[in-house]
C-alpha cells in the first residue's frame, strides 16, 4: 500500500487551462502539504493544511488553491495555468513526531 | 523565516571513498534536521534525521553531525557505493515533520559515485 498517493503521475496541458491534482494519505497523519520542485530541483513548500487550518506560502499565486474534503485528502487546483507552473508537485504528510512522508509526485507540463 | 544553505551543489567521489555534504541554517529556533535522498524520477525519501538535543547520529554508512552554536549540520557517507548516487537534500524546521510551516530545504547536492 502506498502511504501517500497522488494522481495523475503526469499531466500535460495547455496554457490557460484549469487542472487538479489529487492526494490521499493512509497514514492517519493530521497535516498534509503541497511542495513544488522546479527544474533546478529546488523543493519549496506551497501549503500546509491541519485540522482545517490552511497555511499558505506567501509566494504562491492565488491561482493555486488547495481543497481538503477530509483529513486524508488534500487536492490541488490550479487555475489559468502558465508556462512557469511546469514543475513536479509533491504531496506530503506528517503528524506529531513522525517525519515528513512524500507522495510519488505529479509532473506537470504546461505547453 | 528559515533559510537553509547547502554545499556543494555537485559532488563527485570515487567508489569506496567518503562524501560530506554541509548545510547551514538561519533560524536559531530550528530543532529538527532531516536529510532526504532523491533518486532520478522518484520522490524524496528520508535517510536520517537529527534533533537539536543530539550532536551526532549514525546509521550504518551514514552519519549526521549538528553544531547548534554555529548553526550548521553535515551528512557523512562512508564507503560510498554506486547506489548512493542521487540528489541529497538537507532541511530544517522547528518541529519534527515540519509542522504548520513545513520543512525548509536546501537546494540539493547531486552526488556522483565514480566506479
Amino acid at each position: 500500500d502506498t502511504a501517500v498517493s497522488q494522481t495523475p503521475k503526469y499531466l500535460v496541458t495547455q496554457m490557460g487551462n484549469d487542472k487538479s491534482i489529487k492526494c490521499e494519505q493512509n497514514l492517519g497523519h493530521d497535516t498534509m502539504y503541497w511542495y513544488k520542485q522546479d527544474s533546478k530541483k529546488f523543493l519549496k513548500i506551497m501549503f500546509s493544511y491541519n485540522n482545517k487550518e490552511l497555511i499558505i506560502n506567501e509566494t504562491v499565486p492565488n491561482r493555486f488553491s488547495p481543497k481538503s474534503p477530509d483529513k486524508a485528502h488534500l487536492n490541488l487546483h490550479i487555475n489559468s495555468l502558465e508556462l512557469g507552473d511546469s514543475a513536479v508537485y509533491f504531496c506530503a504528510s506528517s503528524q506529531g513526531r513522525s517525519p515528513l512522508h512524500f507522495g510519488n509526485g505529479t509532473r506537470l507540463t504546461v505547453t | 523565516g528559515e533559510n537553509v544553505e547547502q554545499h556543494p551543489s555537485t559532488l563527485s567521489v570515487q567508489e569506496g571513498d567518503s562524501a560530506v555534504i554541509k548545510c547551514t541554517y538561519s533560524d536559531s529556533a530550528s530543532n529538527y534536521f532531516p536529510w532526504y535522498k532523491q533518486e532520478l524520477g522518484k520522490r524524496p525519501q528520508l535517510i536520517i534525521d537529527i534533533r537539536s538535543n543530539v550532536g551526532e547520529k549514525k546509521d550504518q554508512r551514514i552519519a549526521v553531525t549538528l553544531n547548534k552554536t554555529a548553526k550548521h549540520f553535515s551528512l557523512h557517507i562512508t564507503e560510498t557505493q554506486p547506489e548512493d548516487s542521487a540528489v541529497y537534500f538537507c532541511a530544517a524546521s522547528r518541529v519534527v515533520g515540519g509542522g504548520a510551516d513545513g520543512l525548509t530545504f536546501g537546494k540539493g547536492t547531486h552526488l556522483i559515485i565514480q566506479p
